[in-house]
């Protein structure tokens, strides 16, 4: 059955330094696809990150990157040179590739509220 | 792109009473459907997921239904509400693939008294 973990329910920065934010998950399917969302105040979901289980590059997005590594399950999220509009809640997710590919639920941890203090 | 739709944004229903939670989706057809209850510490938490009309798969037992009448309608209801199934609640959609990106809706905050 597939498990998402985000460890940290709760994170405050100051403005400026860097946060990682943890994501394990567990498989038992080869193919699968792992998500990063950011939920901001007004409650609607966006979309930040997609990676499927056989691209291991890490990816670097402005100050957003992700580092995946699959020996270890786990696909976090660091912000780099953090800003107040960064403060949200982010929820790592994940989705297992079938043959049948429509019959893909997509499971998502609890979530890290994120607090940037100026 | 796609655009969902969710309403009430907010409703305040006395327990045992009915509920009916509707959304709607544009700019896509034949999407897999979504219902997410988001309660305050427990994550986002699937609750029902539909590939087609008439097709309803529930992750979680419980006195919620859900129902696809249309392509892109999607109605969340319950015959008689519980205190505990005060959350928000977040319809989303995604395209016919095994790498889903989900559109969400902006979510009907729902408390029961």
């Amino acid at each position: 059955a597939q498990k998402v973990t985000q460890v940290q329910t709760e994170i405050s920065v100051v403005e400026k330094e860097d946060v990682t934010l943890d994501c394990v998950y567990e498989t038992r399917d080869t193919t699968y696809y792992l998500f990063w969302y950011k939920q901001p105040p007004s409650g609607e979901l966006v979309f930040l990150i997609r990676r499927n289980s056989f691209d291991e590059q890490n990816e670097i997005s402005g100050r957003y990157s992700w580092n995946f590594q699959k020996s270890t399950s786990s696909f976090n999220f660091t912000i780099t040179a953090s800003q107040v509009v960064d403060s949200a809640v982010y929820f790592c997710a994940l989705s297992e590739g079938r043959d049948k590919a429509r019959d893909d639920k997509i499971i998502f941890g609890k979530g890290t509220r994120l607090h940037i203090l100026p | 792109s796609q655009t969902i739709h969710q309403w009430p944004a907010t409703l305040v229903q006395p327990v045992g009473s009915p509920l009916s939670l509707e959304c709607t989706v544009e700019g896509t057809s034949n999407p897999n459907l979504y219902w997410y209850r988001q309660a305050a510490g427990r994550g986002l938490q699937l609750l029902f997921y539909s590939v087609g009309i008439g097709q309803i798969s529930s992750e979680v037992p419980q006195n919620l239904s859900a129902s696809r009448p249309q392509d892109r309608q999607f109605i969340l209801s319950s015959k008689k509400l519980l205190l505990s199934d005060s959350g928000f609640y977040l319809c989303a959609s995604g395209p016919y693939s095994g790498a889903n990106v989900l559109t969400f809706g902006a979510g009907s905050r729902l408390t029961v008294l």
